[in-house]
């Protein structure tokens, strides 16, 4: 696609239920990267995929916490056992991901989650 | 995890003035970038400047870089009510991918 597409663009859920929020990259961008935001905050590094495989998932704050992406385009952030804590806007971003070593970010305007 | 920190955290100024930002940062880089937010958007990537280059211009941006001190520099040039957004400086670590990013300079321009 033009842009990075983040659905939904609003959850709000209950405490103890599962959430998944998708984010479908720019088209050929490899690099695939989830970020959570509070307010006020800059973005707080989850997890980022090379294609299918997690790169770097030390970002992730617990078990809870889990991330997908098996055609290596859409990925899917799955949220287990939700707690008002996780409520923050989750930012995913797309980068060409190449041997460039530039990898400029192109993100997506975010799915804001609420636990109540 | 986060790894920049930028100063100030809030910046209020008129416009036609220019503005500064920091950013300090720990770990080896590949390149350090910088990045606007509107409010309640996305980010939006303004400029780039590599490990191995000092100083960057585009259009009313400069970008300094001093990897010996883990520091980089945004300024903004005459400024205008439009600029007032968050502005975050992102590292990239060497031999990978993963960007980092800052807390974020709040700057507010008066018209």
């Amino acid at each position: 696609g033009a842009g990075v597409s983040q659905t939904p663009s609003n959850k709000v859920t209950e405490k103890g239920k599962y959430v998944e929020l998708r984010c479908d990259p720019i088209s050929g961008h490899t690099a695939l990267y989830w970020y959570r935001q509070s307010l006020g905050q800059g973005p707080e590094f989850l997890i980022y995929f090379q294609g299918t495989g997690a790169a770097d998932d030390s970002g992730l704050p617990n078990d809870r916490f889990f991330a997908v992406r098996p055609e290596g385009s859409v990925s899917t952030l799955k949220i287990q056992r939700t707690e008002r804590g996780d409520s923050a806007v989750y930012l995913c971003a797309s980068s060409l991901g190449g041997g460039s070593g530039a990898n400029v970010l192109t993100f997506g305007a975010g799915s804001r989650l609420t636990v109540l | 995890s986060q790894q920049g920190e930028e100063d100030p955290q809030a910046l209020s100024i008129q416009e036609g003035e220019n503005a500064t930002m920091n950013c300090s940062y720990k770990t080896s880089i590949n390149n350090l970038q910088w990045y606007r937010q509107n409010s309640g958007r996305g980010l939006v990537h303004l400029i780039l400047i590599r490990s191995n280059e000092r100083e960057k211009h585009s259009r009313r941006l400069r970008v300094t870089l001093d990897t010996s001190k883990k520091s980089s520099s945004l300024l903004i040039t005459a400024s205008r009510a439009a600029d007032t957004a968050s502005y975050f400086c992102a590292t990239v670590n060497t031999g990978g991918f993963k960007t980092i990013f800052g807390a974020g300079t709040r700057l507010f321009v008066k018209a």
